[in-house]
């Protein structure tokens, strides 16, 4: 079964600097897609980035981009130039890319990073 | 605006009574989700529906039902059988169930049991 660690349960960084949040993963397959969410604290889940395991090159998002080591099962998150706005949980969350239907195309999270950013 | 709406926000009930959570999207989006979230605890998967009239049961669904008779509309029921119903419960929709679609999530609705 696919499991997602987030080592980090708190973090806090001061503002305009960069903050790494750890996600690590374990499966046997091959092809996966991995996600980093944020909840602010309005609880609003939205999509931060996305990355495809089949892709070496590390996804980016303005501020935010992904260190992905396929072999290490590691999918950290990089936030540059923090903002009070990034304050928020960031989930990490897996999904196989098996086109079998059921419940092996449901998103695994981890329990999250509390992010505060101060200013 | 296209997006997910969840209603209400907030939802008091009392030991041993049914009670169901809205969840509409106008997104066009064919997959929808219901998702329990508890302090400590990462998402879990109630129940998930990939079309009209077709929903499964996700790892927690014991105590919850659903149904999927309209496209944009996925209501979810806590009955009294579910031993622990106080939580916060996060709707989503995604295009299809494939796994490169990003899911979107409504705004949530937190339920107390009283």
């Amino acid at each position: 079964a696919q499991t997602v660690t987030q080592s980090q349960p708190e973090m806090s960084v001061q503002e305009a600097e960069t903050v790494t949040l750890s996600c690590t993963y374990d499966t046997s397959e091959s092809n996966y897609y991995l996600f980093w969410y944020k909840q602010p604290p309005s609880r609003q889940m939205i999509l931060v980035i996305r990355q495809e395991a089949y892709k070496q090159q590390n996804a980016t998002e303005n501020r935010f981009s992904v260190n992905f080591q396929k072999a290490a099962k590691s999918f950290s998150l990089k936030i540059s130039d923090s903002q009070l706005g990034d304050t928020a949980m960031y989930f990490c969350a897996f999904m196989k890319s098996d086109l079998n239907a059921g419940n092996n195309r449901k998103l695994i999270w981890g329990l999250g990073t509390s992010l505060g950013v101060n200013p | 605006d296209g997006g997910i709406t969840q209603s209400p926000k907030y939802l008091f009930r009392k030991e041993g009574q049914n009670v169901t959570l809205s969840c509409e999207q106008n997104l066009n989006h064919d997959a929808m989700y219901w998702y329990r979230q508890d302090p400590g605890q990462g998402l879990r998967l109630i129940y998930y529906s990939q079309i009209v009239n077709d929903f499964q049961k996700g790892d927690i669904a014991e105590g919850y039902s659903v149904s999927r008779e309209k496209k944009e509309s996925f209501p979810l029921t806590v009955t009294s059988a579910q031993k622990n119903p106080t939580a916060f419960y996060l709707c989503a929709s995604s295009i299809s169930a494939g796994s490169h679609n990003e899911q979107f999530f409504g705004p949530g609705t937190r339920l107390t049991v009283l």
